[in-house]
C-alpha cells in the first residue's frame, strides 16, 4: 500500500558530495514536493514542482536543486553536501485540484552529512 | 499567507476526546484547513480537511466557524497510539502551483497518558 517511496531511510555522505535523493509516487499526482525537517523548526519546503520539468523554488532552495523527467519521480539533489544539511528529508505528492485532496508523505530520509 | 498558531503540546488520557485549536486569522476567501498527523520517523499523514461549518470522518472532526479564524480537530476517544504531532495548515490546495501556501508550522505534540 506504499504510495510515496523514498529510496532510503539512513544516509550517511561526507562533505562536498554531490547527493542524490529520490521519490516516486504511484498515484498519478501532478504536484511533487521536498521538504526537510529539523527540531524546532518544523517542516520548511524546499523545492516543488506541478508538472513535468517544471519546478519552483520554495522557502530554502539554497543549496539544492532537483530534477522531475518523468511524472512519478522528483529527485532532490545537494551539489556539495554540507553538515548543515544533516536533516531529515520528506518528499510529498498531491493532485492539482479538488477539496478532498491531501499531501501523501514518504516515510522520510535521514541524511547525516560527516 | 495565512499564517496558524497551535498550542505547542497538550496531554490527554485514554478514553478522553481531545480538541487541538488552531488560530488563522488572515486566512483567504479561497483557503483550506488541512489536518495532519506525523509519528516520530515517519512522514505526516493527512488526517482531515475542511472549508466551513463541520467535517467528519473515521478518524477526526473539524469544526470551523462561520468567520473562519479559527478551526479545532477533534479526535474522539484517544488511544496510546495517538501520541503524535498534529499540524494544522491553511491554503488553497486547489490550485496548480499552490505549494508555496501550504507551510506547516511547529504542530501541537499530543501526548496520551494511561
Amino acid at each position: 500500500d506504499v504510495k510515496v517511496t523514498q529510496s532510503s531511510r539512513y544516509l550517511v555522505k561526507r562533505t562536498g558530495e554531490k547527493v542524490f535523493l529520490e521519490c516516486v509516487q504511484d498515484m498519478d499526482h501532478e504536484n511533487m514536493f521536498w521538504y526537510r525537517q529539523d527540531p524546532g523548526l518544523g517542516l520548511r519546503l524546499i523545492y516543488f514542482s506541478y508538472d513535468v520539468k517544471m519546478k519552483e523554488k520554495g522557502d530554502i532552495p539554497e543549496g539544492y536543486s532537483v530534477s522531475r523527467e518523468k511524472k512519478e519521480r522528483f529527485s532532490l539533489i545537494l551539489e556539495s553536501a554540507s553538515t548543515n544539511q544533516t536533516s531529515m528529508y520528506l518528499c510529498a505528492s498531491s493532485t492539482h485540484g479538488g477539496a478532498e485532496n491531501g499531501y501523501t508523505f514518504g516515510s522520510g530520509t535521514r541524511l547525516t552529512v560527516v | 499567507l495565512a499564517k496558524t498558531t497551535q498550542p505547542i503540546s497538550m496531554d490527554s488520557y485514554e478514553g478522553q476526546e481531545v480538541n487541538i485549536t488552531c488560530s488563522h486569522n488572515n486566512i483567504a476567501t479561497n483557503d483550506y484547513i488541512t489536518w495532519y498527523q506525523q509519528f516520530p520517523s515517519q512522514g505526516p499523514r493527512f488526517i482531515i480537511q475542511g472549508y466551513k461549518t463541520k467535517v467528519t470522518n473515521e478518524v477526526a472532526s473539524l469544526f470551523i466557524p462561520a468567520d473562519r479564524k479559527s478551526s479545532t480537530l477533534s479526535l474522539p476517544r484517544v488511544s496510546l497510539s495517538d501520541t503524535a504531532v498534529y499540524y494544522c495548515l491553511v491554503g488553497d490546495a486547489a490550485l496548480r502551483g499552490s505549494a508555496r501556501q501550504l507551510t506547516f508550522g511547529s504542530g501541537t505534540q499530543l501526548t496520551v497518558l494511561p
